[in-house]
């Protein structure tokens, strides 16, 4: 079984400032990880995926996360954040030939003029 | 623009009714799952269905939830009856089915049925 931490349940941040969210996750197996975001009232969509290869993975709205074998991590940053950006994000972890995500308890990112 | 659409968006209804909601998945999509999510649990895999068979509904409270998918438009999540602790946001997901397996697929969300028992 695979589990997610998202220690932060809220980060507020400036506008232009950057951010990073922090997700670790712990599995007896190889791991696919992601990132959605919840906007107000929508369901998820997909900002980024890691599957293999590059440790870096950039997706949408400029959001990038890193993944680390090491540390067992799967952080997402942004260098220059924007009001739009205020939403809810999950990260989530499914074992390699597995099927069921497993979601981390999201992390409200607010960001203030 | 392909969307996964659920009805109904809102559902108030009182405890020891019938709920039904629905989801139409992406044309072409394979997978379809079923989630419910709530301030205290977060979000929770209640169903998956490949190719409308059920694979695991091991989240799923099976004396008073059902879930099938009578066609590949259309899947289905009843409950019955609801009790209050039912009350949540529950969504319905598909995906493509990519050749590198479940795991490795996006998956897209509909925008929820907000369901509230009294």
């Amino acid at each position: 079984a695979q589990s997610v931490t998202q220690l932060d349940s809220q980060v507020p941040v400036f506008e232009e400032a950057p951010v990073e969210l922090r997700c670790n996750y712990s599995s007896s197996v190889s791991v696919y990880l992601f990132w959605y975001v919840q906007y107000p009232n929508q369901g998820l969509q997909l900002l980024l995926k890691y599957l293999s290869g590059s440790t870096l993975v950039k997706g949408i709205n400029g959001f990038e996360a890193e993944f680390n074998k090491s540390q067992t991590s799967f952080h997402l940053r942004k260098p220059s954040v924007h009001i739009s950006d205020t939403a809810e994000y999950f990260c989530a972890v499914v074992s390699r030939g597995g099927n069921k995500l497993t979601f981390g308890t999201g992390t409200q990112l607010k960001v203030e003029l | 623009d392909a969307r996964v659409t659920q009805t109904p968006r809102d559902k108030v209804t009182e405890m020891g009714q019938e709920v039904t909601m629905r989801c139409q998945p992406i044309l072409g999509h394979n997978t379809v799952f079923w989630y419910r999510q709530t301030m205290m649990q977060g979000l929770e895999l209640l169903a998956y269905f490949r190719n409308r068979a059920p694979l695991d509904d091991s989240g799923m409270p099976k004396d008073r939830f059902s879930a099938e998918m009578p066609d590949a438009t259309l899947a289905t999540l009843k409950i019955q009856p609801s009790e209050p602790r039912d009350s949540a946001v529950y969504f319905c997901a598909s995906g493509p089915g990519l050749a590198g397996g479940p795991g490795t697929d996006t998956q897209y969300f509909g925008p929820g049925t907000r369901l509230t028992v009294l």
